[in-house]
């Protein structure tokens, strides 16, 4: 029979637009959230990390959002090239000893 | 700098051979980590070592599969017998002298096809 993959959230932007891309964690405890970016044909690439202890981390064009009340994260993308188009993931550290629990992705697509 | 390195980058093998997987950490870094990515089931953590010690391998599918890390350069997976069900991306992770709170760095991944 045809297999199902997962439905991975699309995004798609026009190239210059800014892209938030969002990302709701699992557990309370976790104190350490990672963002991935992820191109076709090749491995996870660490984009930007931010620490519980704080609410925002700004990077290169990239800045990530925390609210640990509702337990969601963000990524934004300011003006946003067609390089950037790939899957982004984020990831929690569940003080698991290590371990990151990796959310689903979300595709983003960025129109020339 | 190099970054984990996987070999090979594609292995197509016969349901029922043996398939091994390689994996280099980044020179420096004490925690490494085996992952599976298939569009069913998204990036999986099968497990992971610390100082080349397996922490955690309750992502271990079945017996079929293991891994081992005989020193803080080296680690492999194994899979034996292979079946159509273990096609997927394998990746490979390292990173640095804190388990608790250090950022994964990934290799670029082992296609594996199992006919």
């Amino acid at each position: 029979g045809e297999s199902v993959g997962l439905h991975l959230p699309t995004l798609s932007v026009q190239e210059g637009d800014n892209s938030i891309i969002n990302c709701a964690y699992s557990n309370s405890a976790s104190d350490y959230f990672i963002w991935y970016k992820q191109e076709s044909g090749k491995g996870p690439q660490f984009i930007i990390d931010i620490r519980s202890n704080m609410d925002k981390r700004q990077g290169q064009r990239v800045t990530v959002l925390l609210n640990k009340t509702v337990k969601h994260l963000s990524l934004q993308i300011a003006a946003t090239q067609p390089g950037d188009s790939a899957v982004y993931f984020c990831a929690e550290n569940t003080n698991q000893g290590g371990k990151l629990i990796f959310g689903q992705g979300t595709e983003l697509s960025v129109k020339p | 700098d190099a970054g984990v390195i996987q070999s090979p980058r594609h292995e197509v093998t016969e349901m029922g051979q043996e398939v091994t997987l390689r994996c280099k950490p980044i020179s420096g870094h004490n925690s490494l980590f085996w992952y599976r990515q298939t569009m069913m089931r998204g990036l999986e953590l099968l497990i992971y070592f610390n100082n080349n010690v397996p922490i955690d391998d309750s992502g271990m599918p079945e017996d079929r599969f293991s891994a081992k890390m005989p020193n803080a350069s080296f680690s492999t997976l194994k899979i034996q017998p292979s079946e159509p069900r273990d096609s997927a991306v394998y990746f490979c992770a390292s990173s640095g002298t804190t388990l608790w709170v250090d950022t994964q760095y990934f290799g670029p991944g082992t296609r594996l096809t199992v006919l």
